[in-house]
């Protein structure tokens, strides 16, 4: 199973927006509704951010989104803030009881 | 709180075999699908392998198979990975993870291995 392909980098100025996609195949992300995304500071360990393509859990700010077109996952952070600097990835279920996740975005606030 | 707690990790050499466990606590562990993620250094995510509710049922990614072996222990609430064959390629921080609607919810703090000669 193929990693999910993210962009290496995005950047934004504090306060304003920044897309990350996630592109896989029929298998995973275009297959299923259980795209996920996650947030990971430096020397610490990932945080769920985004389920189910689109569904924030209790404590993400709504100022994080999730969507989804065809095999590409997009998660939106908007009014950025300088602790939403990091890396953050995808992750899409791939049939057969299998994860597979992206390559990782680095995400810096200007 | 729902919290995972790993141990067991360590420096060792090509060939050796070392265990992980992770502790639950905080949640019903014997209600959910659990998972082991690696992260090599400065790499990316890697789920290595899962276990059904009550352990009858596994998966493991190629890169691991017929190495690792998942188990859980309901009556203790703990996960664990045996590791045998150690390869450097397997030097990477390993995290346990809870499984809720098909995402990693909660994720322990991690455990460092280290494969050299």
């Amino acid at each position: 199973q193929s990693a999910l392909t993210q962009p290496p980098s995005a950047s934004g100025s504090p306060g304003q927006s920044v897309t990350i996609s996630c592109t896989g195949t029929s298998s995973d992300v275009g297959g299923y509704n259980y795209v996920s995304w996650y947030q990971q500071h430096p020397g610490k360990a990932p945080k769920l951010m985004i389920y189910e393509v689109s569904k924030r859990p209790s404590g993400v700010p709504d100022r994080f989104s999730g969507s989804r077109s065809g095999s590409t996952a997009s998660l939106a952070v908007s009014g950025l803030q300088a602790e939403d600097e990091a890396d953050y990835y995808c992750s899409s279920y791939a049939a057969s009881d299998n994860f597979v996740f992206g390559t990782g975005t680095k995400v810096t606030v200007l | 709180e729902e919290q995972l707690l790993e141990s067991g990790g360590g420096l060792l050499q090509p060939g050796g075999s070392l265990r992980l466990s992770c502790a639950a606590s905080g949640f019903t562990f014997s209600s959910h699908v659990m998972r082991w993620v690696r992260q090599a250094p400065g790499k990316g995510l890697e789920c290595i392998s899962g276990i059904s509710v009550n352990g009858d049922s596994t998966n493991y990614a190629d890169s691991v198979k017929g190495r690792f072996t998942i188990s859980r222990d309901n009556s203790k609430n703990t996960l664990y990975l045996q590791m045998n064959s150690l390869r450097a390629e397997d030097t990477a921080v390993y995290y346990c993870a809870k499984m809720t609607s098909y995402a990693f919810n909660i994720w322990g703090q991690g455990t460092m291995v280290t494969v050299s000669s």
